[in-house]
């Protein structure tokens, strides 16, 4: 079985655009999170989707929206992007609600000039 | 809100040594869980700790639960290279906050 996938693997937006990555959980799994890691911190959670509702959202600014498919693929929006924006976007996919074990993705690598 | 405090940031052993990692959150948490994530890597699940006091054993880790449900411990004994990435604790109760990790290199 396929893991986790999520794409593209990188990206380089400047500030002000707007960037749409996605993820594929694994065949099954029907929750899927969203996670921002800056180098050298730990993931921090962005948004969780479980039978296409959203289950859950962080504490990001509302620049960030999420959206989960029938099929439960995923995608995470940004608006108005920021240097700040610049990470590795994590998706992480589990069989029901949060508290059971997540798998992750390889993530996305954003970079924001 | 809820904080969850990862000590210490970096730990440089060498080989053999043993290692170990601590959490602490603000918190009281339904259930904590352990990642590893190697250099240019994303974090891979080692576990889930539920229930108060519950050590957890994986070949040479063991992994802690506090009383209070609010700490937990991550201990490698005889640390190998192969051994060497950041160990991260995720403390849930309601969502999933991440320490901010701890950094192992292992000097053969």
């Amino acid at each position: 079985d396929a893991g986790v996938t999520q794409s593209p693997t990188h990206l380089i937006k400047t500030r002000g655009q707007h960037v749409t990555l996605r993820c594929s959980p694994i065949s099954g799994h029907k929750s899927v999170s969203w996670y921002q890691q800056v180098l050298g911190q730990g993931p921090q959670f962005i948004f969780q989707y479980y039978e296409k509702e959203e289950r859950g959202r962080g504490n990001f600014p509302d620049r960030f929206s999420a959206r989960q498919f029938p099929n439960y693929s995923s995608e995470l929006n940004v608006n108005a992007l920021l240097l700040g924006d610049s990470a590795l976007y994590l998706c992480a996919s589990s069989p029901g609600l949060l508290k059971e074990t997540q798998y992750f993705g390889p993530g996305t690598r954003l970079l924001v000039l | 809100g809820q904080q969850v405090m990862q000590i210490p940031q970096y730990q440089h052993v060498q080989e053999g040594e043993d290692f170990t990692t601590y959490c602490n959150s603000s918190t009281t948490l339904s259930n904590i869980q352990w990642y590893k994530q190697r250099p240019g890597g994303h974090p891979v699940f080692l576990i889930q700790l539920v229930k108060s006091g519950e050590v957890k054993k994986q070949k040479r880790l063991t992994f802690q639960f506090g009383e209070a449900k609010k700490n937990s411990s991550l201990h490698i004994t005889a640390t190998q290279t192969t051994d060497v990435g950041t160990y991260f604790c995720a403390g849930n109760n309601n969502d999933m906050r991440f320490g901010a990790g701890t950094r192992l290199t292992v000097k053969p």
